[in-house]
C-alpha cells in the first residue's frame, strides 16, 4: 500500500514563485507524477519524475528525492490561471500502470 | 491528440437503480481506468483494465463492476445504486509502457 501526503491548501501572489511538497511512503517506487486539475474539470498531466532530480518544463519544474520519498512541484511567475488543484500521484513498481493519488493541493493566487 | 470521452457530465438516479458509465477514448490505448474523486478523499481507483475483456480491482471495487469488450470502450456499472456512490466518476486511459494517463471530464452522479 501506499501513503502520499500533500498539504491541502496553498495561497500566493501573482508573479510569486510557490513550492508543493508531497510525501510518499510505498513498498515499492516507479515513479512519481503530478496533474493540474482545474475546478469542474479533468486532470491534465504536468510532469513525471523517476530518477532523482529536477525536471524543469517551462515555468513548472518537479523535483524528486527517492531516499527522502519526497516530492516538490515548483511553479514560477504565478498567474491567475494557475489557481487549481494539483495531485501528486506515485506509481508502485508492479506490472500495471497504475497510479495512487494524494488528496491534492488547492492553490489559490491572488492579485 | 488523445480524447478521452464520458456519456454524460451529469447524472441523476434513483437509490437501487442500475446505473452504466460509458467510457471512450480514440487512441488505442491498452489501458483504461475508473476513478472516482471525492472532497476530502482525493482521486482513488475503482477498477482498470489492461486490455479487452480483462479486469481488475482497484482499492475501492465494492459496488462496482466493469466491462470492456471492445478496446475503446470501458464501461462502470452500478449494479444498485447507493447514496454512498454519489460522487465525480473520472475515466482515464493510457498507453501501455508510457507514463501518462489522460482523464475524461467526468462524471457528476447524483443518487438520491
Amino acid at each position: 500500500g501506499q501513503n502520499i501526503d500533500q498539504p491541502t491548501e496553498m495561497t500566493a501572489t501573482e508573479g510569486a514563485i510557490v513550492q508543493i511538497n508531497c510525501t510518499y511512503q510505498t513498498s515499492g517506487f516507479n515513479g512519481l507524477f503530478w496533474y493540474q486539475q482545474h475546478a469542474g474539470e479533468a486532470p491534465t498531466f504536468l510532469s513525471y519524475n523517476v530518477l532523482d532530480g529536477l525536471e524543469e518544463k517551462g515555468r513548472f519544474s518537479s523535483f524528486l528525492s527517492r531516499s527522502k520519498g519526497y516530492s516538490y512541484l515548483l511553479l514560477k511567475e504565478l498567474q491567475m490561471k494557475d489557481s487549481a488543484s494539483y495531485l501528486c500521484a506515485v506509481r508502485e513498481n508492479s506490472g500495471y500502470s497504475t497510479l495512487t493519488f494524494g488528496k491534492g493541493t488547492m492553490l489559490l493566487v491572488s492579485p | 491528440d488523445v480524447k478521452v470521452t464520458q456519456s454524460s457530465r451529469y447524472l441523476v438516479k434513483r437509490t437501487g437503480e442500475k446505473v452504466f458509465l460509458e467510457c471512450v477514448q480514440d487512441m488505442d490505448h491498452e489501458n483504461m481506468f475508473w476513478y472516482r474523486q471525492d472532497p476530502g478523499l482525493g482521486l482513488r481507483l475503482i477498477y482498470f483494465s489492461y486490455d479487452v475483456k480483462m479486469k481488475e480491482k482497484g482499492d475501492i471495487p465494492e459496488g462496482y463492476s466493469v466491462s470492456r469488450e471492445k478496446k475503446e470502450r470501458f464501461s462502470l456499472i452500478l449494479e444498485s445504486a447507493s447514496t454512498n456512490q454519489t460522487s465525480m466518476y473520472l475515466c482515464a486511459s493510457s498507453l501501455f509502457g508510457k507514463n501518462e494517463q489522460f482523464f475524461g471530464p467526468g462524471t457528476r452522479l447524483t443518487v438520491l
